[in-house]
């Protein structure tokens, strides 16, 4: 079966400091991956997706960037966090084994102060 | 571009009623596929149904079904029997498979209150 973890589960960066998310799928090869951010009371966002290795297409121009330097694993990365990027942040795959099914992570809660 | 729309941000119901949860979406494909995930206040993200776009016949999923109107790109979640643990914020959610975009997209939620 396939899983999906991200973490850390809960961070508080201050502004300015830098920021590493980090989202590990198991049991599956080369699947799509995606990071998300829910903002308090909002819908979710797509910031990037991936359909290989070193392959990113970002969806929101910000401070943010992403990496998957190997096939399951992708990381959602800052130089300098700002205030406006507190809020949730979801990882998330879909594979050969999901069909057109997207499933997520356990979510990372980032508060910037 | 496609959107999917969710006009009641918040709904009620009693426990062991009935609520429907509408979504709304826009889109000019033909072949799509649609989803309806839970977020409980633990905020991950669980699959509730999904429905292929071809398919006429609404996908139901237990106490969950959908009401899949493809001419009015309707898809409404109808869940039965309410249960306490069904309080938690729905997003509806659409996939273009044939795009090549590779990208879900996801309409704002509705919270769900289930009332004892």
């Amino acid at each position: 079966s396939q899983t999906i973890h991200q973490w850390p589960a809960t961070l508080v960066q201050p502004v300015g400091s830098p920021l590493s998310l980090e989202c590990t799928v198991e049991g599956t090869s080369n699947p799509n991956l995606y990071w998300y951010r829910q903002a308090a009371g909002r819908g979710l966002q797509l910031l990037f997706y991936s359909v290989g290795i070193g392959q990113i297409s970002s969806e929101v121009p910000q401070n943010l960037s992403a990496s998957r330097p190997q096939d399951r694993q992708f990381i959602l990365s800052s130089k300098k966090l700002l205030l406006s990027d507190s809020g949730f942040y979801l990882c998330a795959w879909r594979g050969r084994e999901s069909g057109n099914t997207i499933y997520f992570g356990e979510g990372s809660w980032l508060t910037v102060v | 571009a496609q959107t999917v729309t969710q006009s009641q941000p918040e709904m009620s119901v009693q426990e062991a009623e009935t609520v429907t949860l509408s979504c709304t979406y826009d889109t000019s494909e033909s072949d799509y596929y649609l989803f309806w995930y839970k977020q409980p206040p633990s905020r991950q993200m669980i699959l509730v149904i999904r429905q292929e776009a071809y398919k006429q016949q609404n996908a139901t999923e237990n106490r969950f079904s959908v009401n899949f109107q493809k001419a009015a790109k309707s898809f409404s979640l109808k869940i039965s029997d309410s249960q306490l643990g069904d309080a938690a914020m729905y997003f509806c959610a659409y996939r273009n498979p044939t795009s090549g975009t590779y990208k879900y997209i996801f309409g704002t939620g509705t919270r769900l209150k289930v009332l004892a």
